[in-house]
């Protein structure tokens, strides 16, 4: 069965400093995968997806980045935090085309 | 333009009691799915189902049971004799682009026993 892994699992950084979230998936191949922020106030909003190893698109323009590394992997990066970076981090999988997304256990960074 | 609207913001019941969560969507594709997500206090997004535009069909699985009707684009939820372990926020979504979701703002709901 696949599995979705997301670390760390939670994060305090001071404004300035560099972010690295790493999502990774297991039990299944290409994949497409997504990342989404959650604020508070609940909504999710879609940062970045990616189709397959470099190809990365990206859905709100913001100092965050992501890379794809390896056909499993998704990492959000950014070089400078802000404190509006804070919020929870979600990381999901799908096999394609309006399928399905699962979503891993979230990341949840705090930016003092 | 694709949008997602849960007008309930919180929901409080009591243990036993059936509630029923509102979804209404706005999407100019003809091929679109919807989805609900439940979220535990842990954060996590669980998968409940997922409904495609073609399929009217209502669903029931166990305590939950969803209710899809094109000619108001509403996909409503209702969780029957609700149980303690049923709070949580509910988030309906809807596809768009194939790639994407958009998800409505979420309902939180607390079950007292």
């Amino acid at each position: 069965s696949q599995t979705i892994h997301q670390w760390p699992a939670t994060l305090v950084q001071p404004v300035g400093s560099p972010l690295s979230l790493e999502c990774t998936v297991e039990g299944t191949s290409n994949p497409n995968l997504y990342w989404y922020r959650q604020a508070a106030g609940r909504g999710l909003q879609l940062l970045f997806y990616s189709v397959g190893i470099g190809q990365i698109s990206s859905e709100v323009p913001q100092n965050l980045s992501a890379s794809r590394p390896q056909d499993r992997q998704f990492i959000l990066s950014s070089k400078k935090l802000l404190l509006s970076d804070s919020g929870f981090y979600l990381c999901a999988w799908n096999r394609g085309r309006l399928e399905t997304q699962y979503f891993g256990p979230g990341t949840r960074l705090t930016v003092l | 333009a694709q949008k997602v609207t849960q007008a309930q913001t919180e929901i409080s019941v009591v243990e036993k009691e059936d509630v029923t969560l509102d979804c209404v969507y706005e999407t100019r594709d003809t091929t679109y799915y919807l989805f609900w997500y439940k979220q535990p206090p842990s954060g996590e997004l669980v998968f409940l189902i997922r409904r495609n535009s073609f399929d009217e069909q209502n669903e029931i699985s166990g305590r939950y049971s969803w209710n899809f009707q094109k000619s108001t684009s509403s996909f409503n939820f209702t969780i029957t004799a609700s149980q303690v372990v049923d709070s949580a926020v509910y988030f309906c979504a809807l596809s768009y682009r194939g790639y994407a979701l958009n998800f409505g703002k979420g309902t939180s709901l607390l079950v007292t026993p």
